[in-house]
């Protein structure tokens, strides 16, 4: 039972443009929601969160959006950048543990 | 400020051997974390430490998988008489509160292979 679905296995763009990376979940009782970045061999890197009780989260080029209803986040990256290329998971926040979808792999095009 | 750290990065055993993994965590972090992630997949969650307790360990194996976080030392994850499908790659992560709203930190990982 995958409470957190990362559909697309992988997304390639060019340089400069926008990246979408979307996330959909299950369990109503999540109620914070989170964004990591991994290289390979090193371990996930937290890079942007949002709670339920709000919609949306921008950070420098990285903004969240969250739409409870729908049971779905998406991580935009405007604009993108060649070291961006990483595998990028979407994290759920409830009874004290995370549950992660299985990760979309980003390649950015220079 | 060194970040959470976890050693072995590489780990090989034989069939049946014993698997202890360590992980030390931030510096003020008193919640840690242990997750795995086989090929293809993305990290699972298998206990939440605090100090000298266990809060929760739903997602570990009932059997031959035990974590400990002592009050000195190193949080220890030990995998007894390891079989091939133990092969993962095993994440720790601390935070500094409660789990919800603290973001978890994670180390670099230990690479399991059981031949």
């Amino acid at each position: 039972d995958q409470q957190v679905k990362q559909n697309s296995p992988s997304l390639s763009v060019q340089e400069g443009r926008i990246s979408i990376l979307n996330c959909d979940y299950t369990n109503s009782m999540f109620d914070y929601f989170l964004w990591y970045k991994k290289y390979p061999a090193e371990g996930p890197t937290f890079l942007i969160s949002i709670s339920s009780i709000k919609d949306k989260n921008e950070d420098g080029r990285f903004t969240v959006f969250l739409n409870k209803s729908a049971k779905h986040l998406s991580l935009h990256i405007v604009p993108s950048q060649p070291g961006d290329s990483a595998v990028y998971f979407c994290a759920a926040s409830g009874n004290s543990k995370l549950t992660f979808g299985k990760g979309i792999t980003l390649s950015v095009r220079p | 400020n060194a970040g959470v750290m976890q050693n072995p990065r590489h780990l090989v055993r034989r069939r049946g051997q014993e698997a202890r993994l360590r992980c030390s965590p931030m510096k003020g972090h008193s919640h840690v974390y242990w997750y795995r992630q086989l090929p293809e997949e993305g990290l699972k969650f298998m206990v939440y430490l605090q100090k000298e307790n266990i809060i929760d360990e739903s997602g570990m194996p009932k059997e031959r998988f035990s974590a400990e976080f002592p009050k000195e030392g190193p949080s220890i994850l030990r995998i007894q008489q390891v079989v091939r499908g133990d092969s993962a790659a095993y994440f720790c992560a601390s935070s500094y509160g409660l789990p919800g709203y603290n973001e978890q930190f994670f180390g670099p990982g230990t690479r399991l292979t059981v031949l």
